[in-house]
């Protein structure tokens, strides 16, 4: 079947302008997670769904940056008047409902860059 | 709070020679650790979870409490087992399991 979809891949900024990013998680999976992957680091947390209420946003790095997920299926992340630093890799994640082992399975990425 | 530590950025190994990848944790309760990969060109995947205690692709992983490590072992690297190696945690958290990834060791296996 198919896997976790991102769209666009890439996405090209100028500074300032705001972007949105979106996810389609596997059919059925209640979780979904979005990660920043700054060049050469791992994924870091931004935001986790349980369906769709947001549980924790808590990585998110500043009131710049919205996520949501009104449908509990397909989400989107939200960056407000870009800056540099929000270049990275963003990466989606959903996971089945289940116990703490389910692993988690990831879209492509999309590519942020800010000028 | 959870954190997880791979202090190799970058490993190589000839074809055939013994792979060690490290991987400590930080977590002051039962954490549940994991091995993802991300082969060139293609997604980040899971290798293998602790609890499974299985072998994949040759590679093997044993839970350490006392050292709190989480090292990834393979007897004889081959050549398409190049690729970023990612160590995982995933603990309890808010009432949900918060996954924290580690920097990534970039395995280079030389012909």
């Amino acid at each position: 079947g198919a896997g976790v979809s991102q769209s666009p891949r890439y996405k090209v900024a100028k500074r300032g302008q705001d972007v949105a990013l979106r996810c389609d998680p596997i059919s059925g999976h209640v979780s979904l997670f979005w990660y920043q992957q700054a060049l050469g680091q791992g994924p870091e947390f931004l935001t986790y769904f349980q369906n769709e209420a947001q549980l924790d946003k808590s990585g998110l790095p500043s009131d710049r940056f919205f996520a949501e997920r009104p449908e509990g299926s397909v989400s989107t992340l939200k960056i407000q008047r870009t800056q540099q630093e929000d270049s990275a890799v963003y990466l989606c994640a959903s996971s089945p409902p289940g116990g703490p082992y389910n692993e988690q399975f990831f879209g492509p990425g999309t590519r942020l860059t800010v000028l | 709070a959870q954190r997880v530590t791979q202090p190799e950025k970058l490993l190589s190994v000839f074809k055939g020679a013994p792979v060690e990848l490290k991987c400590n944790y930080s977590y002051s309760g039962s954490p549940e650790l994991f091995w993802y990969v991300q082969y060139s060109r293609q997604r980040l995947q899971l290798l293998l979870r602790h609890i499974s205690r299985e072998s994949i692709k040759g590679f093997t992983a044993d839970l350490n409490k006392g050292e709190t490590s989480f090292h990834l072992k393979k007897p004889f690297a081959q050549e398409e087992d190049s690729a970023m190696y990612y160590c995982a945690l995933s603990a309890l958290s808010g009432g949900y399991q918060k996954v924290t990834f580690g920097i990534g060791t970039k395995l280079q296996v030389i012909p």
